[in-house]
């Protein structure tokens, strides 16, 4: 799997956008970018994932360069509730082994009121 | 409801003690997974099962052990082996076939804090 680059944290302030970086400059033509996010102390949580279209739902919208080597997570209106780790991971999409994720360290991002 | 459960959340051991973690899952998931997490780290793949009576060492397995005799449930044990067994141990499943298959659901996680 490719890897990652995030920067280490983030601020936010509460109701406006948080846009969340992530570079993965060696990802492969079959590789999909997967956001996931993990409040203290829980279990991480999946929010979105794309190719290479941007991707809309009901929790972040996920905007993917041209060339694939980096992407942005836009959460609309940050809430309090949005503080957490935001992992980045890039993987093919299902099949066979290819299953499991690798998360790195991610970007932890405080939203402040 | 449908979900992942692991108990207990919170869980202490005497160094030297075999202990097992479960993982239990109502979702009708293939597959299953265990990860690790160590203070301020991302999380490390140590066992996966994509069916049942199979299963694949991920990237740490060392020190530890896993069975899949039921689809629902995939128990981890941590081993006397596992030179440094305390951390945060968290369960995942996923379908293997259709429109949820890239979607992991982790369970909430067990502390393990081996004295």
């Amino acid at each position: 799997d490719a890897k990652t680059t995030q920067p280490t944290s983030m601020d936010c302030a509460e109701g406006r956008a948080a846009n969340l970086p992530c570079n993965h400059s060696t990802i492969s033509g079959n590789e999909y970018v997967y956001w996931y996010r993990q409040i203290h102390s829980q279990g991480p949580q999946y929010i979105i994932h794309g190719l290479k279209n941007n991707e809309t739902n009901e929790m972040a919208s996920l905007i993917i360069t041209e060339d694939r080597k980096s992407s942005t997570l836009i959460l609309p209106h940050a809430t309090l509730r949005d503080t957490a780790v935001y992992y980045c991971i890039v993987r093919v999409e299902g099949g066979g082994s290819n299953y499991k994720l690798t998360f790195g360290k991610g970007t932890l991002l405080t939203v402040n009121p | 409801d449908g979900g992942i459960t692991q108990s207990p959340k919170y869980l202490f051991r005497k160094e030297g003690q075999n202990v097992t973690l479960s993982c239990e899952q109502n979702l009708n998931h293939d597959a299953m997974y265990w990860y690790r997490q160590d203070p301020g780290q991302g999380l490390r793949l140590i066992y996966y099962s994509q069916i049942v009576n199979d299963f694949q060492k991920g990237d740490i397995a060392e020190g530890y052990s896993v069975s899949r005799e039921k689809k629902e449930s995939f128990p981890l044990t941590v081993t006397s082996a596992q030179k440094n067994p305390t951390a945060f141990y968290l369960c995942a499943s996923s379908p293997t076939s259709g429109r949820g298959r890239d979607e992991q659901f982790f369970g909430p996680g067990t502390r393990l804090t081996v004295l």
